[in-house]
Formats: structure tokens, sequence, C-alpha cells
């Protein structure tokens, strides 16, 4: 059971490049969420989906946009990568949507450095 | 404005001993809180969790307590092995999750 997996572990970007980090689970959750961790900041949500073709803005969404056409993927992207985005990017997951009492599942990472 | 707070970045504790980690919470719409565990190169693992209705939750080393009135919660540890050396967050849930910055806690032979 893979739970949920996230590519790539590891980028490097030019500031004004963009990319995409990708995230799929296969645990048919309809909740899923991307974080990112900061020094002193702890994690920090960006997007999260409550189910297919429904998304919704974290706590730090400027600069990233997602999409979740399908249960098991929501992919992250980066249109123009600046250097205050350099960070490590977790994806997660959970069976609840609404009212979140269910524990996430979290991917193992992307770490993003943007020179 | 960061709703969920940990305001020790760090515990250094003696195996055996108690390890209470502390966090304090702003929005009292959070109707479930969680503790997350997390080692390095590794995403965090749910630990143990606590509905809004109840003031304690104990599983096997692990007890949380909150104490609503003072919007705090706090782990507690018992006894505290090396292995639970790890950075600890808070989490509080409403309709998305939010997490407080981490204490690292680390537990000397």
């Amino acid at each position: 059971n893979a739970g949920v997996t996230q590519t790539p572990k590891f980028q490097v970007l030019k500031t004004g490049q963009s990319m995409t980090l990708q995230c799929a689970q296969d645990m048919n959750h309809e909740y899923m969420s991307w974080y990112r961790q900061d020094p002193g900041m702890g994690l920090r949500l960006i997007h999260y989906s409550v189910g297919a073709g429904i998304t919704d803005q974290g706590e730090v969404p400027n600069g990233y946009n997602v999409s979740r056409s399908t249960t098991e993927d929501f992919p992250l992207r980066l249109l123009s990568a600046a250097p205050s985005q350099t960070s490590v990017y977790f994806c997660a997951s959970s069976y609840a949507a609404g009212s979140l009492n269910e524990k996430l599942f979290f991917g193992s990472g992307t770490q993003l450095s943007v020179l | 404005d960061q709703q969920v707070k940990q305001n020790s970045p760090s515990l250094s504790v003696q195996e055996g001993r108690i390890s209470i980690l502390n966090c304090d919470y702003t929005n009292s719409m959070f109707d479930y809180f969680l503790w997350y565990k997390k080692y390095p190169a590794e995403g965090p693992t749910f630990l143990i969790s606590i509905s809004s209705i109840k003031d304690k939750n104990e599983d096997g080393r692990f007890t949380v307590f909150l104490n609503k009135s003072a919007k705090h919660l706090s782990l507690h540890i018992v006894p505290s092995q090396p292995g639970d050396s790890a950075v600890y967050f808070c989490a509080a849930s409403e309709n998305d999750m939010r997490f407080g910055a981490g204490t690292r806690l680390t537990v000397k032979p």
C-alpha cells in the first residue's frame, strides 16, 4: 500500500521558472492538501480540496495553483518561482471532508530550492 | 496570524522522565486537536488526537490534555524514550487543519 506519494523528492529552480509538484494517494481519500514547512513557521496550509472538482485556499496560497480532476491526484503548480518559495512541501490526505476530524496521512516531502 | 502556537522551540529530557509539550490556540471554533511526530527527511505521522468535547485522551505512553477555557492543550509522554526524539507538531481542525511551529524533543539516554 503506497499511501501518499510525492514527486520529485528534490528540485532546484531558477527564479521565474514554472513547475508542478505531483501528489497521488491510493486510499480513496476525499480530502487532500498541500503544506509548506519553513524553519520557525511550522507547517502552513497552501491549498486544500474536499473532493474532486473542489479546491480552496489555505493560509499562504499566493504564487501557487491547484486542481483536483480526480480523487487520487492533487498537483501543486508554481507558475513563476520566487526565492521565497524555497521550502519543503508536504502533500497530505484524509478520509474526511468538511469538518476535519480525521488524521492526515503525509507524503515524504519535496525539498524545493529557488535560486 | 498563526492560530495554533507552540512557544517552546525545543525541549530536552532525560530518558525515563516525563516530557510535556504545550500548545495554545486562538480559534474557539476548532473542534478537533491532534499531535503529529516528525523525524528528519520524513513526513509527519499522526500520534494522538482529542475531540473538543473531551478533556483527556490516553494511548499507551501518550496522553493529551485539553483545557478549552484556556485554549490550551498539552502532550505528556511517560516514560520518555530516546526513540521519542523528534519534532512534535500540534494541530487543530475546523474546515481545514492548522499546525503550530513544532517543538523539537530530545530524550537523552
